[in-house]
């Protein structure tokens, strides 16, 4: 049964770093990979997705990898600003399934 | 740009009330989720349709029923509400299986309280 992690489950750095979220997973038999943003109270919202034949995907500052032999997907987050405060979460889609397994999110902020 | 429309961002509802959440997705997906969202438990999957008429339960289908009468459009019906059924519910979307990358799209969601 695939399990999704990330860890940590919160996060805070000042405005200009650059981070790295992590997510991690049990079973590499995955369709794709996707990473959502979460404002409070609001709902998800689609960052990155990544197929499972591919290695990585870039959206402006944003950059998405995935590494099925390790179980194991990163978030970076270049030049990080205080509108980038939000709960990362990922989610896997375990292949020839529709259902798609989420894991529970790292809250960010960023410190302006 | 593809929307995933929820038609109540927040309700209150008495014990025992019947709630219908209602969802509509304009970019023709077959696939259709309900999710209920609480603190320290993530994202459940309630039910989830892939077809007009055609329904799977969830992870956590117990006090709910679905309804999928036009494609575009999936309801989530709590028959009699309780205190424990309140929570955030998330609608999304796909496209069927085996056919594009399998982006799932959420709605801005439903704040329901049950008093």
């Amino acid at each position: 049964k695939q399990e999704v992690t990330q860890i940590p489950a919160a996060l805070s750095v000042p405005e200009g770093e650059n981070l790295v979220l992590n997510c991690s997973f049990t079973d590499s038999a995955i369709y794709n990979l996707q990473w959502f943003r979460q404002d409070p109270g609001k709902g998800l919202t689609s960052l990155l997705l990544i197929q499972s034949s591919q290695r990585e995907q870039t959206s402006g500052r944003l950059n998405a990898s995935l590494d099925k032999s390790s179980g194991r997907s990163t978030l970076y987050i270049a030049a990080s600003q205080p509108g980038d405060s939000a709960t990362y979460l990922c989610a896997s889609r375990t292949s020839g399934t529709y259902k798609y397994i989420f894991g529970t999110g790292t809250r960010l902020k960023v410190l302006a | 740009d593809v929307k995933v429309t929820q038609s109540s961002r927040y309700l209150v509802k008495r014990t025992g009330e019947k709630v219908f959440l209602e969802c509509v997705q304009d970019m023709d997906h077959e696939n259709m989720f309900w999710y209920r969202q609480d603190p320290g438990l993530g994202l459940r999957l309630i039910y989830f349709s892939y077809d007009v008429k055609m329904k799977e339960k969830g992870d956590i289908p117990e006090g709910y029923s679905v309804s999928r009468e036009k494609k575009e459009r999936f309801s989530l019906i709590l028959e009699s509400a309780s205190t424990n059924q309140t929570s955030m519910y998330l609608c999304a979307s796909s496209l069927r299986l085996g056919l594009g990358p399998g982006e799932l799209f959420f709605g801005e969601g439903s704040r329901l309280t049950v008093l």
